[in-house]
């Protein structure tokens, strides 16, 4: 099965932008989603199909992708946006999914 | 507003079978908009996909968990469920259940999660 990797954490200062990036084969073929977990709530779904926002998610929140890897961005952080973030695909063979390994993003 | 709620046992004993049920509220499961998942966190640890279905029956599963894991559907009680058998340790974790919409490609409504804890 297709692995997806994220870095296991960074920090932001308060109002900067911080990027998170997943990477992985599958994601030459199938768009990333991504979710925010906030300790000991389920994950919310913040970006859908590369750059989509389900109502209700602030605009500061915006994804990309380029090849094996796709991206989350926050820009303008806020202390609410503390959490960890886990993106998620297919796998190569499309009939699976799977997670990332996780990022936990600090806000200084 | 559609609601997803996970049911079922806290605390199994090794190596038995673990049930649990999710019951979609506010919304039907037999539509063919979207695909129901599981999923589940290890204390500390991060998301782990178990497998997903359709209303019709298909399913898909992890390869990792593929020999243990039955899901199935009941459409007459708007409720689908997972099967994990020969349980260890390192099943103890929080189970979810998840909606993925298909034009999202996304798990966009999630249950509040379950904790089982596997232990004698």
């Amino acid at each position: 099965s297709s692995e997806l990797t994220q870095d296991p954490a960074v920090s932001v200062a308060l109002g900067q932008t911080v990027r998170i990036t997943c990477q992985g084969d599958s994601l030459r073929s199938y768009y990333a989603s991504w979710y925010q977990q906030k300790p000991g709530q389920a994950p919310i779904l913040v970006i859908y199909a590369k750059n989509n926002r389900p109502s209700g998610i602030p605009d500061r929140f915006s994804g990309s992708s380029s090849g094996n890897t796709a991206s989350l961005t926050i820009t303008g952080a806020q202390a609410e946006d503390e959490a960890d973030y886990y993106c998620n695909s297919r796998d190569r063979d499309s009939s699976g999914r799977v997670f990332g390994t996780g990022t936990k993003v600090t806000v200084l | 507003q559609l609601q997803l709620q996970e049911s079922g046992p806290g605390l199994v004993k090794p190596p038995e079978t673990l049930s649990l049920t999710c019951t979609v509220s506010g919304g039907s499961i037999s539509s063919n908009n979207y695909y129901w998942g599981w999923i589940r966190q290890p204390p500390g640890k991060g998301l782990e996909w178990i497998g997903s279905m359709y209303y019709t029956g298909n399913t898909y599963f992890n390869p990792s968990l593929k020999s243990r894991i039955s899901i199935s559907v009941d459409t007459s009680k708007n409720h689908f469920s997972l099967q994990l058998n020969s349980l260890t340790a390192t099943d103890t974790a929080v189970y979810y259940c998840a909606r993925l919409t298909k034009s999202y490609d996304a798990f966009d409504i999630w249950g509040q999660g379950t904790m089982v804890t596997v232990s004698s």
